[in-house]
């Protein structure tokens, strides 16, 4: 099953922060985090694996807690480059990784 | 190393005709995918591969769908007949061997997509 993100989409301005929410109803391994720009490929983030450990890329970081299958992205200080859709990836204990559907994310200047 | 090479990298094709998406995974991953992306469900993982084994094919949609690596440096995705709800992005990624037992902690390299029309 797909894991389930929150909010579908959201607009910043440059410089506000913004939270994404990733959770499974699966028994997790890890959670692996990815950028899509429009037209392109999806890009790795970062991976986190289980226990409870949090992450950080530039002003991007991400916690994983895998009691509640939950995952949270945080984007601080938002840029125009943070522009995307982020999807959230979930994988049970293979190199399998199931996708969400994406949180559309546009900074306005 | 050029990275995930897809080809084409758009393909309009009529309806009942046979498509074939091709892929060249970065040289020494372990692991291939086939990823298909639409508006509706997002990114979902078709088939994957490791070592040239198909591994999980629970996300082929159809019997219409068929996917082969016949050696590590080459991958096809097929579709026939075509269908106009084929129509989509087709994805292709490649990834080492995990570092750690169980496995799904090491990140995935995407090819440009193949963009397929389906008229």
């Amino acid at each position: 099953q797909q894991p389930v993100q929150s909010p579908q989409a959201v607009i910043l301005r440059e410089g506000e922060d913004a939270v994404i929410n990733c959770s499974s109803s699966k028994a997790l391994y890890s959670v692996h985090w990815y950028r899509q720009k429009h037209g392109e490929a999806p890009v790795f983030l970062m991976i986190l694996l289980k226990g409870g450990e949090q992450k950080g890329h530039d002003k991007i970081s991400a916690s994983f807690n895998e009691k509640k299958q939950q995952s949270s992205l945080y984007l601080t200080a938002s840029q125009l480059s943070y522009s995307g859709t982020y999807f959230c990836g979930t994988a049970g204990g293979y190199q399998k990784v199931t996708f969400g559907t994406g949180t559309k994310l546009q900074v306005i200047p | 190393d050029a990275g995930v090479i897809q080809s084409p990298r758009h393909e309009v094709t009529e309806m009942g005709q046979e498509v074939t998406l091709r892929c060249k995974p970065i040289s020494g991953h372990d692991y291939l995918f086939w990823y298909r992306q639409t508006m509706m469900r997002g990114l979902e993982l078709l088939i994957y591969f490791n070592n040239n084994v198909p591994i999980d094919d629970s996300g082929m949609p159809e019997d219409r769908f068929s996917a082969k690596m016949p050696n590590a440096s080459f991958s096809t995705l097929k579709i026939q007949p075509s269908e106009p709800r084929d129509s989509a992005v087709y994805f292709c990624a490649s990834s080492l061997a995990p570092r750690q037992a169980p496995a799904g902690d090491t990140e995935a390299f995407f090819g440009q997509g193949t963009r397929l029309t389906v008229v």
